[in-house]
């Protein structure tokens, strides 16, 4: 099993509408959780941290449940630009701090 | 401000040469990173270094596969002999706290076809 889990996608949708990306994680121990951002052909950047408490910035929520091992990402009135790939990221202490990444889900808005 | 700065961005070359990719970390940054990126297996880490000392290369596939910092800015990694396999996009990362912390920063990657 693998330590990230995503739906692949693509996630195809028109522009304004709202979408949510799923990720599961294996390691009951994970400390930190993270959305990034991959555009096509380019490197990851981080999109927002995943707190506890969910966490809203702009069009982007993103919420985390522990005791499922889960986190999820809502996009609300997705614009064309939003089109990329969105890899959930887990850190995890294997004797110093790494991060695990997902393979990622391919969202494609269209106009 | 410069980014993590990798080269070359693309190289093709054929089976069995040695491939050579090189790093320099954003200024100041302690750790350094490097990742594979394949469709099938994602973004999977190969070595990280801490103040030029390599932590953990559990993630080096096999003896074909070395890296090295020799400073603080300026990591290699080698492929000898390269096999098809090996195709990817190979990225250098850096961060400015031991390990991960929040966030880590990565170059453009080195886009690798070996034939």
């Amino acid at each position: 099993r693998k330590e990230v889990e995503q739906d692949p996608g693509p996630f195809n949708v028109p522009e304004g509408a709202t979408v949510a990306f799923n990720c599961t994680y294996s390691n009951s121990a994970s400390q930190s959780f993270f959305w990034y951002r991959q555009d096509c052909r380019k490197e990851p950047k981080l999109l927002m941290s995943v707190y506890s408490s969910g966490n809203e910035d702009g069009r982007f929520t993103a919420q985390l449940n522990r005791a499922s091992q889960y986190i999820s990402l809502l996009i609300r009135d997705s614009k064309l630009s939003d089109s990329a790939t969105y890899l959930c990221v887990v850190k995890v202490d294997t004797g110093f701090q790494k991060l695990v990444f997902g393979t990622g889900t391919r969202l494609l808005v269209s106009p | 401000d410069a980014g993590v700065i990798q080269s070359p961005r693309h190289e093709v070359t054929e089976m069995g040469q040695e491939v050579t990719l090189r790093c320099k970390p954003i200024s100041g940054h302690n750790s350094l990173f490097w990742y594979r990126q394949t469709m099938m297996r994602g973004l999977e880490l190969l070595i990280y270094f801490n103040n030029n000392v390599p932590i953990d290369d559990s993630g080096m596939p096999e003896d074909r596969f070395s890296a090295k910092m020799p400073n603080a800015s300026f990591s290699t990694l080698k492929i000898q002999p390269s096999e098809p396999r090996d195709s990817a996009v190979y990225f250098c990362a850096s961060s400015p706290r031991p390990g991960s912390g929040n966030t880590i920063y990565f170059g453009e990657g080195s886009w690798l076809t070996v034939v």
